[in-house]
């Protein structure tokens, strides 16, 4: 039971190159979420995805998109990289009425 | 003024003595309330959940809510070098199920 994954977990993009991150959840969990951490502005929604074939936009979800492509997996791609998406993104998972949220590794992304 | 406000220290705490965090949020109709640790690197680790006002413990840590002040704490006993670590208070408001995070209070343990 390897609960929620993410690759990759590093990555290096310039300006402008588009990339997919990853997540995977084996915990047969109905919810996902996508968050970045930046320093000084803590862990911020960016897309969530209540049920499958559901997604909603969070806090900051522009420059984003994300697919919800079963029940499984949710994914975060960024179509043209800026230098403010430099940061650090985790997927999360929840089930249930108490929402109970449990996160992946995270990726750690830097854009030039 | 922030939806989820937590100091963000560093609390300094000699080993064996009780860490105290305290969190307040905005949104009266917060139902679910959560602790979580992360170490530096590291991903947020879910420690604590709790919905009705008054104390929950496991283990070493209790937390506290207080719904008509709008305040919800942790605290550590007994702390340890290994709780070194930052603590986010995370809210869940009245509808919906979106986490709303503080910024988060670091802890330092010392020996």
């Amino acid at each position: 039971n390897a609960g929620v994954t993410q690759t990759p977990k590093f990555q290096v993009l310039k300006t402008g190159q588009s990339m997919t991150l990853q997540c995977a959840q084996d915990m047969n969990h109905n919810s996902m979420y996508w968050y970045r951490q930046d320093p000084g502005m803590g862990l911020r929604l960016i897309y969530y995805s209540a049920s499958e074939g559901t997604t909603d936009k969070g806090e900051v979800p522009n420059g984003y998109n994300v697919s919800r492509l079963n029940k499984r997996e949710f994914s975060l791609r960024l179509e043209s990289a800026a230098p403010s998406q430099t940061s650090v993104y985790f997927c999360a998972s929840s089930e249930g009425r108490e929402n109970e949220q449990y996160f992946g590794p995270g990726t750690r992304l830097t854009v030039t | 003024q922030k939806e989820v406000e937590q100091n963000s220290g560093p609390l300094s705490v000699p080993e064996g003595a009780i860490a105290s965090l305290n969190c307040t949020y905005s949104d009266r109709g917060s139902q679910s309330f959560f602790w979580y640790r992360q170490y530096s690197g590291k991903s947020p680790e879910l420690i604590m959940s709790i919905y009705s006002n008054g104390d929950k413990e496991d283990g070493r840590f209790t937390a506290q809510l207080n719904k008509a002040s709008q305040y919800v704490s942790l605290l550590i006993r007994d702390s340890q070098p290994s709780d070194s670590a930052t603590y986010l208070c995370a809210v869940i408001k009245a509808a919906g199920n979106k986490l709303t995070f503080g910024g988060g209070t670091r802890v330092l343990v010392k020996p």
